[in-house]
């Protein structure tokens, strides 16, 4: 199994830009969810599904907007990326949801807006 | 709101010594304890998982328990060796409701 993947593993944008950060898992997870990470902060929840057609909002999910039409694809759209943006992006997949189970985690994205 | 503590922020140690992580949740009714590990520019590694009925899990030289009366977690390493080093992250959550996470202990061990 490949677990949890992520593309890409690096980017820059420029303010204005928009883009889609990949996810993908093989482990037939029902839960998706992404984080980003920023110095001192820790991760924050910023939009997860707990299932294919099911989508909510996490902590921080303004500018960011999220889809998921199979069980193992959970892109994160950035709509008009802002400096603010510019952070480290986790995508993480569980059996099932919230904190009623492990959770697994890809190598993430670093993302750099300009 | 739920907001998660780790003490130290960063820890230096020389190779072989003992060592004690903490984590404290404001809300003590944690559901499932998850102590992770992150090394620099890398995911998340997951080290251990504290369910709902259980006090501790031990992996090799690994050790967490969870005190639900009180919402705090202990990461015990025995024998650290430099290979130990890494950022090591807590994560809990009442059932039902999504995991937060800890900022995180930055652990260095010196051979």
């Amino acid at each position: 199994n490949a677990g949890v993947t992520q593309t890409p593993k690096f980017q820059v944008l420029k303010t204005g830009q928009s883009m889609t950060l990949q996810c993908a898992q093989d482990m037939n997870h029902e839960y998706m969810s992404w984080y980003r990470q920023d110095p001192g902060m820790g991760l924050r929840l910023i939009h997860y599904s707990v299932g294919a057609g099911i989508t909510d909002q996490g902590e921080v999910p303004n500018g960011y907007n999220v889809s998921r039409s199979t069980t193992e694809d959970f892109p994160l759209r950035l709509l008009s990326a802002a400096p603010s943006q510019t952070s480290v992006y986790f995508c993480a997949s569980s059996y099932g949801g919230g904190s009623d189970y492990e959770q697994y985690f890809g190598p993430g994205t670093r993302l750099t807006v300009t | 709101k739920q907001e998660v503590t780790q003490i130290p922020a960063a820890l230096s140690v020389p190779e072989g010594e003992n060592l004690v992580l903490n984590c404290s949740f404001t809300d003590s009714a944690i559901y499932n304890l998850q102590w992770f590990r992150q090394d620099p520019g890398k995911g998340l590694t997951s080290l251990l998982l504290i369910q709902s009925s259980q006090r501790e899990q031990t992996s090799g030289r690994l050790n967490a328990s969870l005190d639900k009366s009180s919402g705090r977690s202990t990461l015990y390493i025995a024998a650290s060796q430099p290979g130990d080093s890494a950022t090591y992250l807590c994560a809990g959550g009442r059932y039902g409701q999504n995991f937060v996470f800890g900022p995180g202990t930055r652990l260095s061990v010196l051979p």
